[in-house]
C-alpha cells in the first residue's frame, strides 16, 4: 500500500522554463510534507516543506503548493537551471499521536528524475 | 555546524555475516531515524530514537536493530545478512520535530 505516490518518473524542462513535480498522497493523517532533492550516492538534501496548516510555501527559486482537499502536492522550481537536475523525493509525515511518538517517520514517494537541459 | 555523518560510508560482507552501521547526528539534534534505500522498494523507514529511546519501528525483520547512546550517537545492526539487504542505509537528525536532514549513507553490499 504506497500512501505516497509520485506518478510521473522522469520529467525532462529546458533551463529557464518552470520545473513542475507532482505528489499524491493517500492518507489524511499525514499533517507535514517535505520535499528532497537526491544525486546519486549521496544522502537527500531537504528543500522545502509544508505544514498542513497552509496552502504555499516559498523559498527562493521553491514554492510548495498544497491541495489538502484533492491529497496533491507540487513542486515548483522557477527557473529551472542544470544544477536542479536529479531525483527529487516527497515526503510525509503522520500527526503525532498524543505522546509526540510520530516525528520520526517519514513516508517517501518513489521520486521523479529532473532533467534540465541547458 | 557539521552535517550528519555515517561510517563506514561502504562496506561488503558475506550472507550469513553481521554488519553495525554508525550515524553522527547534527549537533543538538536528539532524534535519530534510519532508512533503507533499494532500487525496487525505494526510501524505506527503519526505525527512529529519540533520547535512547526506540519511538518508531518500520516493517523490518528482527534482524535489523539500533541503539541510541547518550550523545545521540546512533548504530544500527542486521545480522544474519541476506542479498536482500543490499542496500544503502540512510541516517537523518532532526531537533524533537522538524525537517530531518540526512547523511550520506553507508552503501552495504552482501554477497
Amino acid at each position: 500500500d504506497q500512501q505516497v505516490k509520485q506518478n510521473s518518473p522522469s520529467l525532462s524542462v529546458q533551463e529557464g522554463r518552470i520545473s513542475i513535480l507532482n505528489c499524491d498522497y493517500t492518507n489524511s493523517m499525514f499533517d507535514y510534507f517535505l520535499w528532497y532533492k537526491k544525486y546519486p550516492a549521496e544522502g537527500p538534501t531537504f528543500l522545502i516543506s509544508i505544514s498542513s496548516i497552509k496552502d504555499k510555501n516559498e523559498d527562493g527559486r521553491f514554492t510548495v503548493f498544497l491541495n489538502k482537499s484533492a491529497k496533491h502536492l507540487s513542486l515548483h522550481i522557477v527557473p529551472s537551471q542544470p544544477g536542479d537536475s536529479a531525483v527529487y523525493f516527497c515526503a510525509a509525515r503522520r500527526k503525532a499521536n498524543a505522546g509526540g511518538t510520530s516525528y520520526g517517520k517519514l513516508t517517501f514517494g518513489q521520486g521523479t528524475i529532473l532533467t534540465v537541459h541547458p | 555546524k557539521a552535517g550528519v555523518t555515517q561510517t563506514p560510508r561502504y562496506l561488503i560482507k558475506t550472507r550469513g555475516q553481521q554488519v553495525t552501521l554508525s550515524c553522527s547526528p547534527i549537533s543538538g539534534h536528539r532524534s535519530v531515524s534510519w532508512y533503507q534505500q533499494t532500487p525496487g522498494q525505494g526510501l524505506q523507514f527503519l526505525f527512529e530514537y529519540f533520547s535512547e529511546t526506540q519511538r518508531n519501528k518500520g516493517n523490518f525483520p528482527g534482524r535489523f536493530s539500533g541503539r541510541q547512546f547518550s550523545n545521540s550517537r546512533s548504530e544500527m545492526n542486521v545480522s544474519t545478512l541476506e542479498l536482500g539487504d543490499s542496500a544503502l542505509y540512510l541516517c537523518a537528525s532532526s531537533l524533537v520535530k522538524g525537517e530531518q536532514y540526512f547523511g550520506p549513507g553507508t552503501r552495504l553490499t552482501v554477497t
